[in-house]
C-alpha cells in the first residue's frame, strides 16, 4: 500500500507570495492533519480535516487555511508568506473508524523556504 | 496550553547499550505516541499507547504509558548505527482526533 505522498518536496517563495501544498493520504484513510516543524517552535499542529470539513484547528493565523476533497486529498495555503514561515510542513493521515486505534502515519513533508 | 518536557535533548552512545528517554506533561493525555524521525523524511510511528500503565514492545523498543497520565518513557536496548535518528513523543487527550502535542525531539547518535 503506498504512503502518505506530498507534493511539490522542496519550494522557495519570496515573502508576501502565497503558496499551495497538496497531500494525499494512504487509501482508506480519511482523516488527513497538517503539522509545521521547525527548529525553534518544533512539530505544531495546524489542522485536522475528516470527510471535508476541519476538525480541529491549532494556534496559528489565519493566513494558514485547508481544506479536503471528497476523495480525502487536502491541499494547504498560506497567504502573504513571512520569513518565519520557512519550514518542514508535515502531513499526516489516519483511518477513522470503530473498533480501530487513531494512528496517524507521516508523508516526507515539504520543505518550505521563504526569501 | 499544553505542553511536554523530552529528555534528555541528546545522547551519544556506543554502539550495544541500552538508551532510556521521557516525557513529561503539565497535563493529562489519554494516548501517548513515540516516532523515530530521520533526515529529510516525516516521523515514521514506533509506538502508540493508550491505557495508563500499559507496558508495549516493538522488536528492541518498550515503552510505557505513565500511571499519572502525565508521562511516558521509550526504552531501547542493545542500539545498533540505525537507530541514530530523532526521536519524538507526542500526546494526544483526544484519542479519535488527529491533534497531538509533540516533545522537542531526543537526537540519538550512536558510535560503532
Amino acid at each position: 500500500k503506498a504512503g502518505v505522498t506530498q507534493t511539490p518536496r522542496y519550494l522557495i517563495k519570496t515573502r508576501g507570495q502565497q503558496v499551495t501544498l497538496s497531500c494525499s493520504p494512504i487509501s482508506g484513510h480519511r482523516s488527513v492533519s497538517w503539522y509545521q516543524q521547525t527548529p525553534g517552535q518544533g512539530l505544531q499542529f495546524l489542522f485536522e480535516y475528516f470527510s471535508e470539513t476541519q476538525r480541529n484547528k491549532g494556534n496559528f493565523p489565519g493566513r494558514f487555511s485547508g481544506r479536503q476533497f471528497s476523495n480525502s486529498r487536502s491541499e494547504m495555503n498560506v497567504s502573504t508568506l513571512e520569513l518565519g514561515d520557512s519550514a518542514l510542513y508535515l502531513c499526516a493521515s489516519s483511518f477513522l473508524g470503530a473498533g480501530r486505534p487513531y494512528e496517524q502515519y507521516f508523508g516526507p513533508g515539504t520543505r518550505l523556504t521563504v526569501t | 496550553g499544553q505542553q511536554l518536557n523530552q529528555s534528555p535533548q541528546s545522547m551519544f552512545i556506543q554502539e550495544g547499550e541500552d538508551v532510556s528517554m521521557n516525557c513529561t506533561s503539565s497535563s493529562i493525555f489519554n494516548t501517548w505516541l513515540w516516532y523515530k524521525q530521520d533526515p529529510g523524511e516525516g516521523p515514521v510511528l514506533l509506538i502508540a499507547l493508550y491505557k495508563a500503565g500499559e507496558l508495549t514492545s516493538n522488536g528492541r523498543l518498550t515503552a510505557q504509558f505513565g500511571i499519572t497520565r502525565k508521562d511516558s518513557f521509550l526504552n531501547i536496548s542493545a542500539s545498533i548505527p540505525s537507530d541514530v535518528g530523532i526521536y519524538f513523543c507526542a500526546g494526544r487527550w483526544d484519542t479519535n482526533a488527529g491533534k497531538s502535542t509533540f516533545g522537542d525531539g531526543t537526537t540519538l547518535t550512536v558510535k560503532p
